[in-house]
């Protein structure tokens, strides 16, 4: 079993619409996790951290975390073709940070 | 505030040969991690450093090896170069391991 597990996609959501990504990990020991975005070429860039069980809102995004499920999700709201990119589930694990393969978004115009 | 910084930003080597690749840390963090990324992959752990200790390494052969200096800047050293290393080397750095913070990355080119 892969350590986090991301749906490879790629998803396209109409501008405007909601972007739902989804994430689950294999360490019921993990505390913190992450959503990281990155450009084609470019390298991750930190959008979300999220602690604790609940929602966290930031602006547009919302991430979601279950730790009984072992399951993270991110919400995009109102999604911009700007968005286009990949995102990346990272999660901690025996003191160290491990990323998923990523979900490529597309907002098509 | 400075960011993390790597150096170089391209590179290509031949088969069998060495490379060092370099990243200074933000300003403030004690801790480096190195990162493979290999293209439509997510990153893969190398390795991380906490005040010049090696405290973590993922799945990599010991030809990867790292180096952390005392103002925190660290080198990855990859010897016998294959060509499956070709990828985009990733370092971050943090105060006590999260979040991490990412340089722009060496993008190793292995022919």
């Amino acid at each position: 079993q892969k350590e986090v597990e991301q749906n490879s996609g790629p998803l396209s959501v109409p501008e405007g619409a909601i972007a739902s990504l989804n994430c689950t990990y294999s360490d019921r020991g993990s505390q913190s996790f992450f959503w990281y975005r990155q450009y084609s070429g470019k390298s991750p860039e930190l959008i979300m951290s999220i602690y604790s069980n609940g929602d966290k809102e930031d602006g547009r995004f919302t991430a979601q975390l279950n730790k009984a499920s072992q399951y993270v999700s991110l919400l995009i709201r109102d999604s911009q073709p700007s968005d286009s990119a990949t995102y990346l589930c990272a999660v901690t694990s025996y003191d160290k940070v491990i990323f998923g393969p990523g979900t490529s978004l597309s907002v098509i115009p | 505030e400075t960011g993390v910084t790597q150096s170089p930003t391209h590179l290509i080597k031949t088969r069998g040969q060495q490379v060092t690749l370099r990243c200074s840390s933000q300003s403030g963090h004690n801790t480096v991690s190195w990162y493979q990324q290999a293209l439509g992959q997510g990153p893969q752990f190398i390795f991380q450093y906490y005040r010049e200790e090696e405290n973590g390494r993922g799945n990599f052969p010991p030809r990867f090896s790292g180096l952390q200096f005392p103002n925190y800047s660290s080198e990855l050293n990859v010897n016998a170069l294959e060509l499956d290393d070709s990828a985009l080397y990733l370092c971050a750095s943090s105060l006590d391991g999260t979040p991490l913070h990412f340089g722009n990355g060496t993008r190793l080119t292995v022919t």
